[in-house]
């Protein structure tokens, strides 16, 4: 069974251009969560997806940062203007339901310069 | 609220010691308490469950048990390996938090040899 996508693994961008990632989740996977993880830290959750709905976006800073699941399948996150602070690994994960185990991607590690 | 406390690291251990990292939470009702590993410049990996009171999750050589009683998660090792070196999160999930994963800070292990 393939594993959690995302792409791209690295990206270097200059402060206030924007930035977009990608996601897959496994196959059938209904809830889908995007995580914000600075160096150090323990994950934040950013947005959690159920199928295509949000069910969960209080983190999100959302005068900068969007998501979107249109079909319910891979999700994109995207950084516009992006800021020195954005530097982090933005993680992926997806569950076959919302009390099951989560399963992550191998993570977008983005430096803003 | 639901939350996750697990001891500070970095903590440090000569190969084939044995390994504990204490975990507790503060949850109402029954929530799924879960292990997952991040080994340098990855992503989380999951390394074991645990569902409800008294179940033990296992996975390579690892194990937990979910203590209601004493609201506790802690992982145990009886061999630690120099590849055991990574950060380790203590996390569940419960309907109180909307399924969302609540995690604790990590716990940094260094295996020397």
């Amino acid at each position: 069974e393939a594993g959690v996508a995302q792409s791209p693994r690295y990206k270097i961008i200059e402060k206030r251009q924007s930035v977009a990632f990608w996601c897959n989740p496994i196959s059938g996977h209904a809830t889908l969560y995007w995580y914000q993880q600075i160096l150090g830290q323990g994950p934040k959750l950013l947005i959690q997806f159920q199928n295509n709905g949000v069910v969960d976006d209080s983190q999100l800073p959302k005068d900068r940062f969007s998501a979107e699941r249109l079909k319910g399948v891979d999700s994109t996150l995207k950084i516009q203007p992006a800021k020195l602070e954005d530097s982090a690994v933005y993680l992926c994960a997806s569950s076959s339901q919302m009390n099951t185990e989560a399963f992550f991607g191998q993570g977008t590690r983005l430096t803003v310069v | 609220g639901n939350s996750v406390t697990q001891m500070e690291g970095p903590v440090t251990l000569s190969e084939e010691a044995f390994l504990t990292i204490n975990c507790t939470y503060t949850a109402t009702g029954y929530p799924s308490l879960f292990w997952y590993v991040q080994y340098p410049g990855e992503g989380l990996q999951l390394l074991l469950k645990a569902t409800k009171a008294d179940d033990k999750g296992s996975n390579k050589g690892f194990e937990a048990t979910y203590r209601k009683e004493t609201t506790s998660f802690h992982l145990e090792k009886g061999s630690v390996q120099v590849s055991d070196s990574a950060v380790y999160f203590c996390a569940l999930k419960g309907a109180e938090s909307n399924y969302q994963l609540i995690w604790g800070a990590g716990t940094k292990l260094i295996i020397k040899p």
